[in-house]
């Protein structure tokens, strides 16, 4: 049963604008999440996480935000450019040093 | 790939034949993992590593097995390769204690495997 659950297989934007893309978790033992990008043909790369002490955390234009209450997250690009076009995955850990993916996001960015 | 090879990086074979693919790494990472990626599925773990013959199962272990036998290369096999297996495998590594306390993961470039 998938922990980590990303329920929009797609996104479209117009460059310049916001992106947001949301995540869903059910283990309450995850204390870290984190956002991966990737392109086709590429292996995945680490974008930005979070710890479950905070509710936001930026590193220039993404914004990643954690509600834990809600069991949600979200990672929010702006503003939104053509490279930013590719895979976003959501994952999560607890202490046994293992990650659990989402299914994973596509993000388009129209120019 | 930050010191992370695999290999092979595309490989098509026959239902029934076993398959073994490598991950090389040069970082001296303690952790080291392997997943396979579907659409609609994500990433999904099937084994992974905490040192030289410590490994352990992940959730689509089944088919699959590995083994470590020094810090840099972690192998996967398949015994007896069948179509469900068709998919692109991921390796990756992690080192323990990062500064921010999550567990990341650095990612090899994939291998694709197609069985017939």
């Amino acid at each position: 049963d998938q922990q980590v659950k990303q329920n929009s297989p797609s996104l479209s934007v117009q460059e310049g604008r916001i992106s947001i893309l949301n995540c869903d978790y059910t283990n309450s033992m995850f204390d870290y999440f984190l956002w991966y990008k990737k392109y086709p043909a590429e292996g995945p790369t680490f974008l930005i996480s979070i710890s479950s002490i905070k509710d936001k955390n930026e590193d220039g234009r993404f914004t990643v935000f954690l509600n834990k209450s809600a069991k949600h997250l979200s990672l929010h690009i702006v503003p939104s450019q053509p490279g930013d076009s590719a895979v976003y995955f959501c994952a999560a850990s607890g202490n046994d040093y293992k990650l659990s993916f989402g299914a994973g996001t596509t993000v388009t960015v129209r120019a | 790939d930050a010191g992370i090879t695999q290999s092979p990086r595309h490989k098509v074979t026959e239902t029934g034949t076993p398959v073994t693919l490598r991950c090389h790494q040069t970082e001296n990472h303690r952790y080291m993992y392997w997943y396979r990626q579907d659409p609609g599925h994500g990433l999904r773990l099937i084994h992974y590593s905490y040192g030289v013959k410590d490994t352990d199962k992940g959730e689509v272990s089944d088919g699959y097995s590995v083994s470590r036998s020094k810090t840099e290369d972690f192998l996967l096999t398949l015994e007896s390769a069948t179509s469900s297996q068709t998919s692109v495998y991921f390796c990756a590594i992690s080192e323990e204690g990062t500064s921010s306390g999550a567990n990341v993961l650095t990612f090899g470039a994939g291998s694709r495997l197609t069985v017939l």
